[in-house]
């Protein structure tokens, strides 16, 4: 069963526009929730993680926002570029444990 | 650091047959782990190993096994290989935490 539910499939947005890619888990063990990025051809490469203690973490143009009791988690991309257009992965995890259940992806394209 | 290394980066075989993948940790990372990554999809856990010992599974059967070697290269070994296994896997190495996590850019198994 798919611990980690993604959405939305794909989307696209214009350069400067903020993406905003939701995910929400079932599983109240996990307490980290990383997000990956993944261009084509590459394995996924860590952005951004949060742990349950914060309700929002910033880095760069990168925010995860997390809702604990909601069991939910979004990733906003703001003023987006071109070059971040990729494949989006949320994830959760157990911090003792290196068993990452991954969300289903999304792919974002940011038109110029 | 040199990244971790993965080989093939493509492969094709026949349903039946049977298939090694390798793994170069990144150095003095001593947990790898590996994944399945289906077209369009998250990846999806097969197993670890930490000290050359695995330590932890996921929904896998036993025809997929591994290996960790001393200097914690690694390997992922397929048997009587079936057209569903067709897709990327990927390797996953770190040191202390899952902060660390780093993935390889995979090989691309194709079973016909």
């Amino acid at each position: 069963q798919q611990q980690v539910k993604q959405s939305p499939q794909s989307l696209i947005v214009q350069k400067g526009g903020i993406p905003i890619i939701n995910c929400a888990y079932e599983n109240t063990a996990f307490d980290y929730f990383p997000w990956y990025q993944q261009f084509p051809g590459k394995g996924p490469a860590l952005l951004i993680a949060i742990r349950p203690d914060v309700s929002e973490k910033k880095e760069g143009r990168f925010t995860i926002s997390f809702n604990k009791s909601a069991k939910q988690f979004s990733l906003h991309i703001m003023d987006s570029q071109p070059g971040d257009s990729a494949t989006y992965f949320c994830a959760a995890s157990r911090s003792n444990d290196y068993k990452l259940s991954f969300g289903a992806g999304t792919t974002v394209t940011v038109r110029a | 650091e040199t990244g971790v290394t993965q080989s093939p980066t493509h492969l094709i075989k026949t349903r039946g047959q049977q298939v090694t993948l390798r793994c170069s940790s990144q150095s003095g990372h001593n947990t790898v782990s590996w994944y399945q990554q289906a077209l369009g999809q998250g990846p999806q856990f097969i197993f670890q190993y930490y000290r050359e010992e695995e330590n932890g599974r996921g929904n896998f059967p036993p025809r997929f096994s591994g290996l960790q070697f001393p200097n914690y290269s690694s390997e992922l070994n397929v048997n009587a290989l079936e057209l569903d296994d067709s897709a990327l896997y990927l390797c996953a190495s770190s040191l202390v935490d899952l902060d660390g996590y780093t993935f390889g850019s995979g090989t691309r198994l194709t079973v016909v």
